[in-house]
């Protein structure tokens, strides 16, 4: 039962280094979501889908882009890496009006910027 | 300030009840939710409540709604070992479907 699954786990980059943070889910959910965690600060919205083709910026867009191809996948690229962008990442997904809006969660993914 | 808003540390002893409290900004809420996070996951939902109610109970869980003051908290019964963890207080917003605002999280730490 694999849920929502988010890759890699950890990541170091260089400043000015690109990576891509993958993410895909088994649930037929609508509904995806990027958010970064930081210490003390909660879970910030960075982008989200609710369909595939569909994607909307959150709270803090800058420095990242995304993309839904398909319903199972969503990733979040990062351009130029800067040491502000140094977090953890976690990818969620949700059904979305069909129930409470539970979302699910991957495990998330520590990045480094140096 | 934030527009969900919980104290950031709790510690209880083994056994004791917790409490946990949380504010929000946005009256147009729909549900309210807690998720817990222990070290090194990610978040998982514990319970949520819908708007229109006070009280939401699931077993060792109670969930206090007040909507006039904004306030949620959640009350964990002989609280374990096992509840360690870091909690976070989130709504749904009720103006645009998909858009949660999350809380800080509170980090409780149970004693034996």
């Amino acid at each position: 039962n694999a849920g929502v699954t988010q890759t890699p786990k950890f990541r170091i980059l260089k400043i000015g280094q690109s990576m891509t943070l993958q993410c895909t889910q088994d649930m037929n959910h609508n509904y995806m979501y990027w958010y970064r965690q930081d210490p003390g600060m909660g879970l910030k919205l960075i982008y989200y889908s609710v369909g595939a083709g569909i994607t909307d910026k959150g709270e803090v867009p800058n420095g990242y882009n995304v993309s839904r191809s398909t319903t199972e996948d969503f990733p979040l690229r990062l351009e130029l890496a800067a040491p502000s962008q140094t977090s953890v990442y976690f990818c969620a997904s949700s059904s979305g009006q069909s129930g409470s809006g539970e979302l699910f969660f991957g495990e998330g993914s520590r990045l480094t910027v140096l | 300030g934030e527009d969900v808003e919980q104290s950031l540390f709790l510690s209880v002893r083994e056994g004791d009840s917790s409490v946990i409290n949380c504010t929000y900004t946005d009256s147009s809420s729909t549900y309210l939710y807690w998720y817990k996070q222990e070290p090194g996951a990610g978040l998982q939902l514990l319970t949520y409540i819908f708007s229109n109610m006070d009280m939401k109970q699931d077993q060792r869980l109670t969930v206090l709604l007040n909507k006039k003051d904004k306030h949620l908290s959640l009350r964990i019964a002989d609280t374990q070992t096992g509840d360690s963890a870091i909690y976070f207080c989130a709504n749904l917003k009720g103006d645009s479907w998909g858009k949660f605002q999350f809380g800080a999280g509170t980090q409780v730490v149970v004693t034996p």
